[in-house]
C-alpha cells in the first residue's frame, strides 16, 4: 500500500545548529500532517498541510507541502534541547479514515 | 476531560491470556482511534469509530483483537490469548469530527508486555 518514506531516520545536531527531516512519497498525498514524540511520551499534533506549496511556520519550525503534493518537509532553525524527540510525518488517504505514520526521525539535541 | 486518557498506564501478562485496555477521549469527540507503536516505529492504525461503530477495523491484525464503543464514548480494546508479539504501546486518539484532515489528540498510552 501506499507508504511514507522519512529521512534520516536519525539526526545529531550540536545546539544552535538548524535541522531538517523529509517525508517522501511515492503517491501524490491529499494531506500530511507532522507530530512530535517526546522519550517516554505520546505523539502530539504539530500542523496540518492540504495545498500544494504550502509554507507554513511555527516560531523556529518551518514546514513545505511540495508543488507535486508527494514530498513534505520539517525545518528546525537553531535547534534547543526542547526540540529533542522523534519527528513523524503522517497521512491519510483519500476516503479513508485512517492516518497512516512514517517511521519517523530521532533528533538529538548535543547541548 | 481535559485530554485522552488510557488506563492502565502499563499492564504486564501471562502468554495467553486476556487483557482490555480502556480510553476514554475528550468529551465531544465523536471520532475515536485505537493505534499499536512498537519501539523505533511510528504508530501503527488498529481502528477508528466515528460515534459507536467501528468505520474502519481493517489494521486489527487478527481475530484475536476486537474493540468496543458501546455509548461513543468510552472504547476498550480486547487482546484475547495474548502473544509475546502484542507486546508494544497501544496509543489512543480521538478527534472532533474524524474528518480526516482534523487534529488528531493522543493520550498517553497503554504500555503492554506480555511474558
Amino acid at each position: 500500500g501506499q507508504q511514507v518514506m522519512q529521512i534520516p531516520q536519525y539526526q545529531h545536531v550540536q545546539e544552535g545548529e538548524d535541522f531538517t527531516t523529509y517525508c517522501n512519497s511515492s503517491t501524490t498525498l491529499s494531506n500530511i500532517q507532522w507530530y512530535k514524540q517526546r522519550p517516554g511520551g505520546h505523539p502530539v499534533f504539530l500542523i496540518q498541510l492540504v495545498k500544494s506549496g504550502e509554507v507554513k511556520k511555527q516560531k523556529r519550525l518551518t514546514f513545505q507541502f511540495g508543488e507535486a503534493k508527494k514530498n513534505s518537509s520539517l525545518h528546525i532553525t537553531a535547534t534547543q534541547t526542547t526540540d529533542v524527540g522523534t519527528y513523524f510525518c503522517a497521512y491519510s488517504g483519500a476516503g479513508s479514515y485512517q492516518l497512516t505514520f512514517g517511521k519517523g526521525t530521532k533528533l538529538s539535541v548535543i547541548p | 476531560g481535559a485530554g485522552v486518557s488510557q488506563t492502565p498506564s502499563n499492564k504486564v501478562t501471562e502468554k495467553g491470556k486476556y487483557v482490555e485496555l480502556r480510553c476514554d477521549p475528550i468529551s465531544g469527540h465523536t471520532a475515536l482511534y485505537w493505534y499499536r507503536q512498537s519501539l523505533g516505529q511510528g504508530p501503527e492504525f488498529l481502528i477508528y469509530f466515528q460515534g459507536t461503530g467501528a468505520a474502519d477495523d481493517s489494521g486489527l491484525p487478527n481475530d484475536r483483537f476486537f474493540a468496543v464503543r458501546p455509548e461513543g464514548s468510552v472504547s476498550t480494546l480486547k487482546i484475547q490469548r495474548t502473544e509475546r508479539g502484542d507486546s508494544a504501546m497501544y496509543l489512543c486518539a480521538s478527534s472532533l469530527t474524524g474528518i480526516h484532515n482534523t487534529e488528531a489528540f493522543f493520550g498517553q498510552g497503554t504500555r503492554l508486555t506480555v511474558v
